[in-house]
């Protein structure tokens, strides 16, 4: 079983919809959930965090967090066409807090 | 610009070649990380310092592969003997610390073996 997985998409939303990306993660210990934002050809951009049970908001993008079900996901209102990008998880192991373990990422188009 | 920067952003070589690559971290950041990334996978982690100590190296890495920080500011990935399987975005990040949430990736470097 893979340590964190997506899937790998291609998650088509129209323009304006929500669009729900989801992540799940085999170590029930992991504390720390990243959401990363990686354009065709650039690096990964860190978009969301979140550390506890629940949601986290930041303008469109919203972080929801249940450690019971070992996922996390990802909500962005009012999907834009730049939104178009692959969107990484990423997680920390309870055994090592200082890396980053990813899952293989969920492409999103947004289609006007 | 005072963000992560990666030297050179290409490279082509052929197999069996050494090639080294350079990471200048955000010159606060005390803690600088390598990833690899290949096509359709998430960044791998490879290694990381914190100030010159290396403090991880990943079990995946093989011992053709070497890093450095020799005094804790940029940092220098080796390739020695590179293979095809070699191929792949080379990633550097940094952080303040243990906050990962101010981990910010370098533009990569883009390696192909031929």
């Amino acid at each position: 079983q893979k340590e964190v997985e997506q899937n790998s998409g291609p998650l088509s939303v129209p323009e304006g919809a929500i669009a729900s990306l989801n992540c799940t993660y085999s170590d029930r210990g992991s504390q720390s959930f990243f959401w990363y934002r990686q354009y065709s050809g650039k690096s990964p951009e860190l978009i969301m965090f979140i550390y506890s049970n629940g949601d986290k908001e930041d303008g469109r993008f919203t972080a929801q967090l249940n450690k019971a079900s070992q996922y996390v996901s990802l909500l962005i209102r009012d999907s834009q066409p730049s939104d178009s990008a692959t969107y990484l998880c990423a997680v920390t192991t309870p055994y090592n807090t200082d890396k980053l373990i990813f899952g293989t990422g969920t492409r999103l188009q947004v289609f006007p | 610009d005072t963000g992560v920067s990666q030297n050179p952003r290409h490279k082509i070589t052929k197999r069996g070649q050494n090639v080294t690559f350079r990471c200048d971290p955000i010159s606060e950041h005390n803690r600088l990380y390598w990833y690899r990334q290949t096509l359709g996978q998430g960044p791998e982690f490879l290694t990381y310092f914190q100030n010159e100590a290396q403090l991880e190296k990943s079990r995946l890495l093989s011992d053709r592969f070497s890093a450095e920080r020799p005094k804790g500011s940029f940092s220098t990935l080796e390739i020695q003997r590179t293979e095809q399987g070699d191929s792949a975005m080379y990633l550097c990040a940094s952080s303040l610390g243990l906050a990962l949430e101010t981990q910010y990736f370098g533009p990569g470097t883009r390696l192909l073996v031929l």
